[in-house]
């Protein structure tokens, strides 16, 4: 199975803050991952998908970038409705894997 | 609107059955693969299952293969996920999610909708 290694496990930031959170992957899988925010009792929530594309209703504020093994999910200016755990996915070959998902809290 | 509902989790003994269900609504069920994904308390996200639009094909994670069957009803609209020999470790919240579809620019497979979540407790 394809290993998927997040980091960091946990964050604190401040409102305004810019936050990256990285994802690699124990080998190549091309643009197939997502992101995903989750808050307490809720379901995820899906941000992005083939690695940068913004999901509809998504706000701009989050991007993602990479390929291959190396990815980023960047919040460029922290809002407190964002302070959740966010998870990546591979899905590019079975077993679909998710990062152990960081915890944005703040500071 | 776009809607999964699970339901039929509940307290369970360990070596027990249980299935649960997905019930869609809001988009044509039929065209989508649909997966289980499951988070034990406090703890991260671990893919269990998908199965294809069809029902052609299903693929599992190793730890319920064996043991698990996922498994749709396209004239009901619903997604099935037969649990058998249950075990602690199978305590979780179970979440169905849609798949999306590829499109011209991007590949399809990220999850665009879930349900609300239902708990399953293995316990004696």
């Amino acid at each position: 199975a394809i290993r998927i290694t997040q980091s960091p496990s946990s964050l604190s930031a401040s409102t305004g803050d810019r936050v990256t959170i990285t994802c690699r992957a124990s080998q190549g899988i091309s643009s197939y991952l997502a992101w995903y925010q989750q808050k307490p009792g809720k379901a995820p929530k899906l941000l992005i998908y083939a690695a940068s594309t913004l999901q509809s209703g998504v706000p701009s504020r989050f991007s993602g970038s990479g390929s291959g093994t190396d990815f980023t999910l960047t919040i460029s200016c922290l809002q407190s409705e964002d302070f959740a755990t966010y998870y990546c996915q591979q899905y590019y070959t079975y077993p679909q894997t998710f990062g152990q998902g960081t915890k944005v809290e703040i500071k | 609107q776009v809607q999964l509902v699970e339901s039929g989790g509940g307290v369970v003994q360990p070596g027990r059955s249980l299935r649960l269900s997905c019930a869609a609504s809001g988009f044509t069920f039929s065209s989508y693969g649909m997966h289980w994904v499951r988070q034990a308390p406090g703890k991260g996200l671990e893919w269990v299952a998908v199965i294809w639009y069809d029902g052609s094909n299903k693929y599992y994670a190793d730890s319920v293969k064996g043991r698990f069957t996922i498994s749709r009803d396209n004239s009901k609209n619903t997604l099935y996920l037969q649990m058998n020999s249950l075990r602690a470790e199978d305590t979780a919240v179970y979440y169905c999610a849609r798949e999306m579809p590829a499109t011209v620019v991007t590949p399809g497979g990220a999850f665009d909708i879930w349900g609300q979540g239902t708990m399953v407790t293995v316990s004696s």
